[in-house]
């Protein structure tokens, strides 16, 4: 079975400012995708940015890109020029990267607040 | 529809009531999945639906939740009996077949039970 850890709770950031979530994770397999979501106060989950496992390039969406370290298990996501719309809860999460694959573990989530 | 769609948005009833969660998927979705917000238990997957069928049930925590799907589109969540414990943020997602790794999410159901 997978696991998905998120350490930090809560954090907050200046408006403008850069700031570093983090994500840990375990599993066997050798192939498959990580993912950050969004969740605003409006419940909607959004799709942050997406990460193959067996890509070494770090995937990057605008102001917001990953440190991926597959030996190490940790994922982070970077989000540079905090803006307000921005704070929400932040989930991490991991699917198998094989046929037949769908379900999605996800972490406890860090809720970040950016602060004008 | 433009987005994943759910009803009602919010939902208050009362211990031992039997409860509807509706979804609907983005069209040409073939794909749909429940999973569950909650306090205690962070978020978890419930069940997946590929067309009418759902091939994996595992993630129910009880016998008393069940779901269905009509028509490879709207999907209806039912937990009879409601606990206190099934209080929870019920969210909704769909993709393309094949296409597991995006899901798109619906704005939940809220489930107060009393």
């Amino acid at each position: 079975a997978q696991t998905v850890t998120q350490s930090q709770p809560e954090m907050s950031v200046q408006e403008a400012e850069t700031v570093t979530l983090s994500c840990t994770y375990d599993t066997s397999e050798s192939n498959y995708y990580l993912f950050w979501y969004k969740q605003p106060p409006s419940r909607q989950m959004i799709l942050v940015i997406r990460q193959e496992a067996y890509k070494q390039q770090n995937a990057t969406e605008n102001r917001f890109s990953v440190n991926f370290q597959k030996a190490a298990k940790s994922f982070s996501l970077k989000i540079s020029d905090s803006q307000l719309g921005d704070t929400a809860m932040y989930f991490c999460a991991f699917m198998k990267h094989e046929a037949g694959s769908y379900q999605l573990t996800f972490g406890k989530g860090t809720k970040l607040s950016v602060i004008p | 529809g433009a987005g994943v769609s759910q009803s009602p948005s919010n939902k208050v009833t009362e211990k031992g009531k039997d409860v509807e969660l509706r979804c609907d998927p983005i069209s040409g979705h073939t794909a749909l999945y429940w999973y569950r917000q909650s306090l205690g238990q962070g978020l978890e997957f419930l069940i997946y639906f590929q067309g009418n069928s759902a091939p994996d049930k595992s993630g129910l925590p009880s016998d008393r939740f069940s779901a269905e799907r009509t028509g490879g589109s709207v999907s209806t969540l039912t937990i009879q009996r409601t606990q206190q414990e099934d209080s929870a943020v019920y969210l909704c997602a769909s993709s393309r077949a094949g296409r597991s790794y995006e899901q798109y999410f619906g704005p939940g159901t809220r489930l107060t039970v009393t």
